[in-house]
């Protein structure tokens, strides 16, 4: 069936690093792609999302890239501050439906 | 800004009573979802609902379970005899239409079955 895998957490990083936070899933279908963030004590939000092979999605300095070739969508921030901290979870729609499979969720933790 | 709300935040039960999981969606919202996390696991989809009735749901989603929008605000997931493996967050979701329209989540309900 379909799934998301995305890399065990937590991830630590100093701030002003540079992050990605793997992503893949399987290619049934012509799924919608998203990544979506929880805050602690709050509820999952849409971070992007991109819909069709190619698209890049992008908000708030983060950005990840529809690789069909590569079933992967991956995500990235070129300098993480520490109120990026939270559990980032990788998702996929399934086609002509709006349910979303999630990844297991990533934290990331990020320190002064 | 408009948000999907949830209640309780923590409900503890014992094994085999029925809980009452609620949730208020965004009013212009349509579409209507639950979701789990079991503690370390993936959040797992249960069931999609749109013009009071089902449009989709899961395996997990069995004869246990069941969704109601009883009035023109809530929406709620009853599970009617709750087992330990039902512990787990739950989370309501809105949006405003199908397919790759982005879902509104709550804060969720942590389940806890003894």
């Amino acid at each position: 069936g379909d799934s998301v895998t995305q890399m065990e957490g937590p991830v630590t990083l100093s701030e002003e690093a540079f992050l990605t936070i793997n992503c893949t899933y399987t290619a049934t279908g012509y799924p919608s792609l998203f990544w979506y963030v929880q805050y602690p004590g709050e509820g999952l939000q849409l971070l992007l999302k991109a819909t069709k092979a190619d698209d890049k999605g992008s908000n708030k300095g983060f950005e990840a890239t529809y690789r069909k070739e590569t079933t992967s969508f991956h995500l990235e921030k070129g300098s993480v501050q520490v109120s990026d901290s939270a559990v980032y979870f990788c998702a996929r729609s399934h086609s002509g439906y709006s349910t979303l499979t999630f990844g297991k969720g990533t934290m990331l933790l990020v320190s002064p | 800004e408009p948000e999907v709300t949830q209640t309780p935040s923590h409900q503890v039960t014992q094994m085999g009573q029925e809980v009452i999981l609620r949730c208020v969606p965004i009013s212009n919202h349509l579409y209507f979802y639950w979701y789990r996390q079991i503690l370390g696991q993936k959040v797992e989809f249960l069931v999609s609902f749109y013009n009071n009735e089902i449009s989709e749901k899961s395996e997990i989603f069995d004869d246990q379970f069941s969704v109601e929008r009883p009035d023109g605000s809530n929406f709620t997931l009853k599970i009617r005899s709750t087992k330990l493996e039902d512990s787990a967050m739950y989370f309501c979701a809105s949006s405003e239409r199908d397919g790759a329209a982005e879902q509104f989540f709550g804060p969720g309900t942590r389940l806890t079955v003894l």
